[in-house]
């Protein structure tokens, strides 16, 4: 089946910092969401991506669709300590019925 | 307040008991979804529903079971044939985005201990 390989799958870093995170697929997608998750609680939407080539911000965050469609990246700008969290890639099926989801990445910031 | 509301939000049970955990939804979203998370997995898709009356296997789907009688609930129960159950599990529902339903919002989750 589909699936997203999302790297790294943990990353340390000081406060002030710039962050990358990537999603890879072997197939194609229509749509890229970039989600985060605080420790105990459900995933918080950050970015919907929609087109190929799109770059989408929001606040110090900033993602965008690939051009092949298999692809996505998510920069995080001048970190703070509370960006701590697991931060997902998401894609929609092939059928258009449900999101599948990267393994995450692990954030750590440490002031 | 709008949202999606999933209870308990810690669950403990006995091993060979089943467990119905809950999710309500007042965002009128006719799709909703649930998955299971894993350290280090990400999340798996147990079931959906696209709509009342019909639901549909996710990739994980064995040992679990789903009814979604209304369009604000769609409970989990996770029987005894589950044979790994403890995990954190969310409910989610897909709403409009620029593109219909391609957008998915998430309830708080549900821990659940097999102890």
């Amino acid at each position: 089946g589909q699936q997203l390989n999302q790297s790294p799958q943990s990353m340390f870093i000081q406060e002030g910092e710039d962050v990358s995170m990537n999603c890879t697929s072997s197939s194609i997608f229509n749509t890229w969401l970039w989600y985060k998750q605080d420790p105990g609680e459900g995933p918080v939407l950050l970015i919907a991506l929609y087109k190929a080539g799109e770059l989408t911000s929001n606040g110090r965050l900033t993602a965008q669709f690939g051009i092949t469609r298999k692809d996505s990246f998510l920069n995080i700008s001048a970190s703070i300590p509370s960006d701590v969290g697991i931060y997902f890639c998401a894609g929609l099926n092939q059928a258009g019925t449900a999101l599948i989801f990267g393994k995450g990445t692990t954030l750590s910031v440490s002031s | 307040d709008g949202g999606i509301t999933q209870s308990p939000k810690y669950l403990f049970r006995k091993e060979g008991q089943n467990v119905t955990l809950s999710c309500e939804q007042n965002l009128n979203h006719d799709a909703m979804y649930w998955y299971r998370q894993d350290p280090g997995q990400g999340l798996r898709l147990i079931y959906y529903s696209q709509i009342v009356n019909d639901f549909q296997k996710g990739d994980i789907a064995e040992g679990y079971s789903v009814s979604r009688e209304k369009k604000e609930s769609f409970p989990l129960t996770v029987t005894s044939a589950q044979k790994n159950p403890t995990a954190f599990y969310l409910c989610a529902t897909q709403g409009q985005g620029r593109i219909m339903n391609t957008e998915a919002f998430f309830g708080q989750g549900t821990r659940l201990t097999v102890v």
